[in-house]
């Protein structure tokens, strides 16, 4: 059973620039979330995809965008790059919703604005 | 605003004793709780979940115990082990608003060391 993945681990970007983050979800999972961990904070809630919809939405601007394709894995782009944007982006998928489908995280990607 | 709150940033056991890790909700609207482990460069990882219907739920040297009234859980590791020596978070969901989800609130989390 092959788990979450993400690409890239690292990357640095400058102010202003745009950036695209790539998950691929746990195999048979059809549900892809995103959490933003700034330093000495837990994770915060981005959005939620579920059959290629999104379901959900945390308290994040518009400029935090994102896709979900068939195969179920999912890409995160921000436009318009912030310092406070410099954080450990984390994806999650399960097996549909509820309760009984507890998130598997991957080991997220580092970004960092400068 | 936050919702859950792990008011111990850091918590130094010795090996073979009792953990016990805190956390506190605001939110008597969450409905189930969650705790999960996160080692450094990795994600984090599940570790046990607790309803709001239960005040108790046990997994092998993991409880977590559920005090409705006073909007308060913890998590108990029973021995403690050097492995265990990470940061844990605890989090809370709403299953019941705004329809189905497994949007989770997480606290700033708790470092654990467990010394040999």
């Amino acid at each position: 059973e092959t788990g979450v993945t993400q690409s890239p681990t690292h990357l640095i970007k400058t102010r202003g620039q745009q950036v695209t983050l790539r998950c691929s979800s746990q195999s048979g999972h059809n549900t892809v979330s995103w959490y933003q961990q700034a330093l000495g904070q837990g994770p915060q809630f981005i959005f939620q995809y579920y059959r290629e919809e999104e379901n959900g939405r945390g308290n994040f601007p518009p400029r935090f965008s994102g896709l979900q394709f068939p195969n179920y894995s999912s890409e995160l782009n921000v436009n318009a790059l912030e310092l406070d944007d410099s954080a450990l982006y984390l994806c999650a998928s399960s097996l549909g919703l509820g309760q009984g489908s507890p998130l598997h995280f991957g080991n997220g990607t580092r970004l960092t604005v400068t | 605003d936050q919702q859950v709150k792990q008011n111990s940033p850091s918590l130094s056991v010795q090996e073979g004793r009792i953990s016990i890790l805190n956390c506190d909700y605001t939110n008597s609207m969450f409905d189930y709780f969650l705790w999960y482990k996160k080692y450094p460069a990795e994600g984090p990882t599940f570790l046990i979940s607790i309803s709001s219907i239960k005040d108790k739920n046990e997994d092998g040297r993991f409880t977590v115990f559920l005090n409705k009234s006073a909007k308060h859980l913890s998590l108990h590791i029973v021995p403690s082990q050097p492995g265990d020596s990470a940061v844990y978070f605890c989090a809370a969901v709403i299953m019941n608003y705004g329809g189905a989800t497994n949007k989770l609130i997480f606290g700033t989390g708790t470092l654990l060391a467990v010394q040999p």
